[in-house]
């Protein structure tokens, strides 16, 4: 299995502030046929569902605010809130696509500061 | 729009089994396959398995070979998911979600509202 890990547990951010949550995976999930990282970002609110933020590390959903964007390659990875805003308060997952299992990692709380 | 919308909360005894369902609409049903994710109390996110609603081909994790399976009925848009010898620990969330753009190894778009399913005697 392709075990992920992510980094802070938590952290608490000002508003209008910058968030860095950093995202690892045990295998390289580049696939080198098509040179994407199969690697996702989701943002999971209180009693919600998880919503899809970012896929192949840094494509930016249909809908989702241009204040939040993913990077990295090959086995770690980060999504960079740039400017903090009270809906953003939520927690984080990233989670690797390239083999199954499909596994998430276990998650970045944000709050507000 | 696309809508998956799940079954209702399911109370059960240790080593029954429940099943779920995932009603789609807004797309065509067989594009695009099924993933089914739970989430525990307070805890992270596991992915279960998919469905290629088109060919009912599966996919499980490992943990749950033998007790979960998935099924759909292209005919009213339906995946469903039932896990059998149910354990204390299979409390959770239980969410469908859709796999897009259409194919397996991709990520997950929409998602059902979650199925509340509690294990206990």
């Amino acid at each position: 299995d392709i075990v992920m890990t992510q980094s802070p547990d938590s952290l608490a951010v000002s508003l209008g502030e910058r968030a860095t949550i950093n995202c690892s995976s045990r295998q390289s999930v580049l696939f080198s046929s098509d040179n994407k990282n199969y690697l996702a970002w989701y943002q999971q609110k209180s009693g919600q569902p998880p919503k899809l933020l970012i896929y192949w590390a840094s494509t930016r959903e249909s809908g989702v605010p241009d204040r939040f964007s993913g990077s990295g390659s090959g086995t770690n990875f980060t999504l960079t809130i740039s400017s903090l805003q009270a809906e953003d308060v939520a927690v984080y997952y990233c989670q690797q696509y390239y083999r199954t299992p499909f596994i998430f990692g276990p998650g970045t709380k944000v709050d507000i500061k | 729009q696309v809508q998956l919308v799940q079954s209702g909360t399911e109370v059960k005894n240790p080593g029954a089994s429940v099943k779920v369902s995932c009603k789609t609409s807004g797309y065509t049903f067989t594009d695009y396959y099924i993933q089914w994710v739970r989430q525990a109390p307070g805890q992270g996110l596991e992915w279960m398995a998919w469905i290629n609603p088109k060919r009912g081909r599966t996919n499980y994790a490992q943990k749950f070979h033998g007790r979960l399976t998935l099924t759909g009925d292209s005919s009213i848009s339906t995946v469903y998911m039932e896990l059998s010898g149910l354990r204390s620990d299979d409390t959770a969330v239980y969410y469908c979600a859709r796999a897009t753009p259409p194919g397996d190894y991709v990520p997950l778009d929409y998602w059902g509202q979650g199925t509340l399913v509690t294990v206990s005697s």
